[in-house]
């Protein structure tokens, strides 16, 4: 069965630091993959995704991805946080042989000490 | 272009009753998925509708059901109210499966 993991529940970093977060998921072939945002209270807003071709993304807000297929992973980062980019971060994966049905992880909340 | 409108933002609702969720695509998104967000549970997914016809769908109890109309627009309901059906619904629609959703800001439903 397909699945996605982020190993990191919550993650808290000083405002300038960079920031990693990860994701793995569970898939035969190469996904569809996606880093979504959520500020609370409000839907999910698309950070970037990745298809195919250059295995690094570029993204809204600062943020990049690279998808490493031997490691199954779709980490996020940035290289200088900013204290509005606080907010919960959910990773997913668009699976093509069920007609794209989407997984999520189960997020990483992010805090930004100032 | 509009976003992904959902209606109403907040509901409260009592233990029994039923409850209808409405969402509008984005124009010219012929699919339409529905989350429920929970602290517990995180994103379950619920159903997701393709050109008026149920494509996939989540592990729900059959209370959960949607339709989606010839618009596009879809709804779904909630029948028999549990008090473990209070949660942040999230609607998304995408112009076809290999893109990504766009989500609504949801509709946060309270059962009491």
């Amino acid at each position: 069965a397909q699945s996605v993991t982020q190993p990191d529940i919550h993650i808290t970093v000083s405002e300038g630091a960079s920031l990693e977060l990860r994701c793995n998921y569970s898939y035969g072939a190469t996904p569809y993959l996606f880093w979504y945002v959520q500020s609370p209270g409000q839907g999910l807003q698309l950070l970037l995704k990745y298809f195919s071709g250059d295995t690094l993304v570029q993204g809204i807000k600062g943020f990049e991805a690279e998808f490493k297929r031997s490691q199954s992973s779709f980490n996020l980062r940035k290289p200088s946080v900013h204290w509005s980019d606080a907010a919960e971060y959910f990773c997913a994966v668009g699976v093509p042989d069920t007609g794209n049905q989407f997984y999520f992880g189960t997020g990483t909340s992010l805090t930004v000490i100032p | 272009k509009a976003g992904v409108t959902q209606t109403p933002r907040y509901l409260i609702k009592t233990r029994g009753q039923q409850v209808t969720l409405s969402c509008s695509p984005i124009s010219g998104h012929r699919s339409v998925s529905w989350y429920q967000q929970t602290p517990g549970q995180g994103l379950q997914f619920l159903f997701e509708y393709f050109s008026e016809t149920q494509r996939n769908k989540g592990n729900f109890p059959g209370r959960f059901s949607g339709r989606q109309f010839s618009n596009s627009r879809s709804e779904m309901n909630v029948s028999t109210l549990e008090l473990g059906d209070s949660a942040l619904y999230l609607c998304a629609s995408r112009q076809d499966p290999s893109y990504g959703y766009t989500f609504g800001s949801g509709t946060r439903l309270t059962v009491v």
